[in-house]
């Protein structure tokens, strides 16, 4: 069984700019949830996917946007990227959305803002 | 809100102290509790849960239980060793289901 999976590790971009990461969910599982970690600090909800569609949000602006493909693979876009957006994205898959089920982390993916 | 307080760090122990992580809550309602442990350069591991008041979470020595009155959900372990150290993190989960809402994290390093 392979876990959740993120790409890239690594990511520098300038402010201003866009940039699109990518997480592939556990097998089996249609949920996917992101959350931005600020260093020293704990991981903060972004917003979750079930079955394609947005299930639920925290409070991040509407410049951080997402997608859910058909084999429940996600992309969490942000643009005119700002200099505290620089954090580690976590992504969580999991089964059916608003449920009680275990969401399991990928390893992150390390964004710098410069 | 929904909200987790725990204790800042570092905590410093050596091989074989008691271990300690204070974690505290605000939430509507009866949430499930959660620790989660993130081991360097790795995501968050799920460590233990409780779901209901009084239940008591375990999982590799470690233990926290659900206390509705105190609003707590202490981490325990009465013998640490090397490979526990790493950042945990006390969380709930919030009544939509969807989201998990963690605390800042404590860094523990135990020395042999």
């Amino acid at each position: 069984e392979t876990g959740v999976t993120q790409s890239p590790t690594h990511l520098i971009k300038t402010r201003g700019q866009q940039v699109t990461l990518r997480c592939s969910s556990q097998s089996g599982h249609n949920t996917v949830s992101w959350y931005q970690q600020a260093l020293g600090q704990g991981p903060q909800f972004i917003f979750q996917y079930y079955r394609e569609e947005e299930n639920g949000r925290g409070n991040f602006p509407p410049r951080f946007s997402g997608l859910q493909f058909p084999n429940y693979s996600s992309e969490l876009n942000v643009n005119a990227l700002e200099l505290d957006d620089s954090a580690l994205y976590l992504c969580a898959s999991s089964l059916d959305g608003a449920s009680y089920n275990e969401q399991f982390f990928g390893p992150g993916t390390r964004l710098t803002v410069l | 809100g929904n909200s987790v307080t725990q204790m800042e760090g570092p905590v410093t122990l050596s091989e074989e102290a008691f271990l300690t992580i204070n974690c505290t809550y605000t939430a509507t309602g009866y949430p499930s509790l959660f620790w989660y442990v993130q081991y360097p350069g790795e995501g968050l591991q799920l460590l233990l849960k409780a779901t209901k008041a009084d239940d008591k979470g375990s999982n590799k020595g470690f233990e926290a239980t659900y206390r509705k009155e105190t609003t707590s959900f202490h981490l325990e372990k009465g013998s640490v060793q090397v490979s526990d150290s790493a950042v945990y993190f006390c969380a709930l989960r919030n009544q939509a289901g969807t989201a998990l809402i963690f605390g800042k994290g404590t860094t523990l390093s135990v020395s042999s």
